[in-house]
């Protein structure tokens, strides 16, 4: 079955620097793939989507890649400000589409 | 107004207890789900709906049911409410019907703890 991987550990880093987190699945590529952010308390708000046939997607600070062979994708979020922390899922389809399913997330942390 | 707007936003039951939680969208989306999050275990899927009636099983559904009336509620009910039942439940949207890979929307989730 399809399973998701995002580091468990709080990425700590430092206000205007480059954050990098990573997503990897372990099975099929699926045919799009979403990063979200969730703020203590309340539910995940959707970012960015990228489909298997796009290498990049950015909008604003945020940086989308998807990498079919490593199955793997990266999302970074440049110029880093305090109001970034938060905590990223990524999530994808799984059978066809029908269901959404989420890694356990990544915390950031950026500090002033 | 929320457009997803989930109640009661935190309870508190004994164990053994038939709750419900509610979910009601004004996005006018067909598809709803309802995810359970436990502190470092991420969103799992509980069960899920295409439309009115409709209801699909997901990963976790031992122990809950739900009901779809209306396209726009869904409900998840403990039939019988245990204690590894405690978590963060979240229900969410997805507009399928213009899209196959719509983001979903989420409400701000219900803190059940049961005790």
């Amino acid at each position: 079955s399809q399973k998701i991987e995002q580091n468990s550990e709080v990425l700590n880093i430092q206000e205007g620097k480059t954050a990098t987190l990573t997503c990897n699945y372990t099975n099929y590529s699926p045919a799009y793939l979403q990063w979200y952010r969730q703020d203590p308390g309340r539910g995940p708000v959707f970012l960015l989507l990228i489909r298997e046939n796009e290498k990049e997607k950015r909008k604003e600070r945020l940086k989308v890649t998807f990498d079919t062979t490593l199955k793997q994708s990266l999302f970074h979020i440049t110029a880093s400000q305090p109001a970034d922390s938060a905590t990223y899922l990524c999530a994808l389809p799984y059978s066809s589409a029908s269901k959404i399913i989420f890694g356990s997330g990544t915390r950031l942390s950026i500090r002033p | 107004d929320a457009d997803v707007t989930q109640t009661p936003r935190n309870r508190i039951t004994k164990t053994g207890k038939r709750i419900m939680l509610e979910c009601s969208q004004t996005k006018g989306h067909d598809r709803m789900y309802w995810y359970r999050q436990d502190p470092g275990l991420g969103l799992q899927l509980i069960y899920y709906s295409f439309d009115v009636k409709d209801i699909n099983k997901g990963e976790i559904s031992d122990g809950y049911s739900v009901s779809r009336q209306a396209q726009a509620k869904f409900s998840l009910s403990l039939e019988s409410a245990i204690p590894n039942q405690t978590a963060l439940y979240f229900c969410a949207t997805s507009d399928y019907s213009s899209s196959y890979n719509s983001p979903l929307h989420f409400g701000n989730g219900t803190r059940l703890t049961v005790t």
